[in-house]
């Protein structure tokens, strides 16, 4: 079993729709949780950053952690063509080891 | 706020020859330096980091070298490529403050035939 996984896709859904992106983790020492935007041909950029349990919002963006069930959630709402991209996770545990575990990303294509 | 920068952006080789991405940090001292490299419909596999001048650790044995001459550069080398070596090859740096979130570069893509 992979420290993280996540369905590689593609995602496909029409503009405006609500995305629900996800991974899972076995390692319960994993306290940051962080997601990442790459769009095709360049670097990933990040997008949210959560410590821990709970929500974040920022605009479109809701990240959601549940470290109860392993599981965190990224959510965007009213979906553009824009957010076509593949999303990646990525978690570590505290401690300053500074190297996250990456998810394989999920492909999102948002079509008008 | 932080800039890394890498070059070449696009790379054409032949199997056998030699290598060098550069990558180098503005706007933060001290960083911790990574080097990753994303092949074809696989994930990001990290291939050195460095948390200082000369200090390198290896992930992954392989062809591949990294160096560190001064605190905001990062070099990866090879002296002989492999068609293996194919892949999008990224650049990456922490702020240490306590957490792990990593700012990554433009990417250098490699192709090696």
């Amino acid at each position: 079993q992979k420290e993280v996984e996540q369905d590689p896709g593609p995602l496909s859904v029409p503009e405006g729709a609500i995305v629900s992106l996800n991974c899972t983790y076995s390692n319960s020492a994993f306290q940051y949780f962080m997601w990442y935007r790459q769009y095709s041909r360049k670097g990933p950029e990040l997008l949210m950053y959560t410590y821990s349990s709970g929500n974040k919002e920022d605009g479109r963006f809701t990240a959601q952690v549940d470290k109860s069930s392993k599981y965190i959630s990224l959510f965007i709402r009213d979906s553009q063509p824009s957010d076509s991209a593949t999303y990646l996770c990525a978690m570590s545990a505290s401690g300053g080891s500074y190297i996250p575990t990456f998810g394989r990303g999920t492909s999102l294509i948002v079509h008008p | 706020s932080q800039t890394i920068h890498q070059w070449p952006a696009t790379l054409v080789q032949p199997v056998g020859s030699p290598l060098s991405l550069e990558c180098t940090v503005e706007g933060t001292s001290n960083p911790n330096l990574y080097w990753y490299r994303q092949a074809a419909g696989r994930g990001l596999q990290l291939l050195f980091y460095s948390v200082g001048i000369g200090q390198i650790s290896s992930e992954v044995p392989q062809n591949l070298s990294a160096s560190r001459p001064q605190d905001r550069q990062f070099i990866l080398s090879s002296k002989k490529l492999l068609l293996s070596d194919s892949g999008f090859y990224l650049c990456a740096l922490v702020i240490r403050r306590g957490t792990d979130t990593q700012y990554f570069g433009p990417g250098t893509r490699l192709t090696v035939l």
